[in-house]
């Protein structure tokens, strides 16, 4: 059983140049949600995907969007790049929209660097 | 934002003797959840506590929860050198329209000497 995925594993980008990450969820997952990691930080909630919508949404700019899939695999994108966006891009699954009543399975993460 | 705020910062410690770690937190939760990190991977969920719960062992862990101090503590009793992790604690509150949020500390980066 497959756990939740994501790729790349590593990206290195520009200022200015836009980028998209790739996450498929957890055999039986329906509900994706997308973490930014900094460097000694803990993880900050960018937002939630459930029914190929957009859920919740943290306290990121529109330059962050996202989009789910019908076989519930997500993709977030950033445009317009910033050095602040260097960080550990987290995917997290779970089953249903209620998930945080329940336990996330996290994906190992894509490590974004902006020069 | 991050609500919750684990203390200390980093530990270290010899290989058998116990961790602790504490978590205090602002608003009133529905659960907290505690995460372990290795190496700037992926998270891995340890245990997680409702809000009526007080206590709550997995293995070698032991969770703790006091919702009249805002405050919860991990021990991990018996260490090994793999458990040379962060971990983190995450709170889980309402945020209206039948939503929650998950919210997670900076983390208390634990070193177990072998």
């Amino acid at each position: 059983d497959a756990g939740v995925t994501q790729s790349p594993t590593h990206l290195i980008k520009t200022r200015g140049q836009q980028v998209t990450l790739r996450c498929s969820p957890k055999s039986g997952h329906d509900t994706v949600s997308w973490y930014q990691q900094a460097l000694g930080q803990g993880p900050q909630f960018i937002f939630q995907y459930y029914e190929e919508e957009e859920r919740q949404r943290g306290n990121f700019p529109d330059r962050f969007s996202g989009h789910q899939f019908p076989n519930y695999s997500s993709e977030l994108n950033v445009n317009a790049l910033l050095l602040g966006d260097s960080a550990l891009y987290l995917c997290a699954s779970s089953a249903g929209q209620g998930f945080f009543n329940e336990k996330l399975f996290f994906g190992s993460g894509t490590q974004l660097s902006v020069l | 934002s991050q609500q919750g705020e684990e203390d200390p910062q980093a530990l270290s410690i010899q290989e058998g003797e116990n961790a602790t770690m504490n978590c205090s937190y602002k608003t009133s939760i529905n659960n907290l959840q505690w995460y372990r990190q290795n190496s700037g991977r992926g998270l891995v969920h340890l245990i997680l506590i409702r809000s009526n719960e007080r206590e709550k062992h997995s293995g070698r862990l032991r969770v703790t929860l006091d919702t009249s101090k805002k405050s919860s503590s991990l021990l991990i009793t018996a260490s090994r050198a793999a458990d040379t992790a962060s971990y983190f604690c995450a709170t889980v509150t309402y945020s209206g329209a039948g939503s929650y949020q998950l919210t997670f500390g900076k983390g208390t980066k634990l070193s177990v000497i072998p």
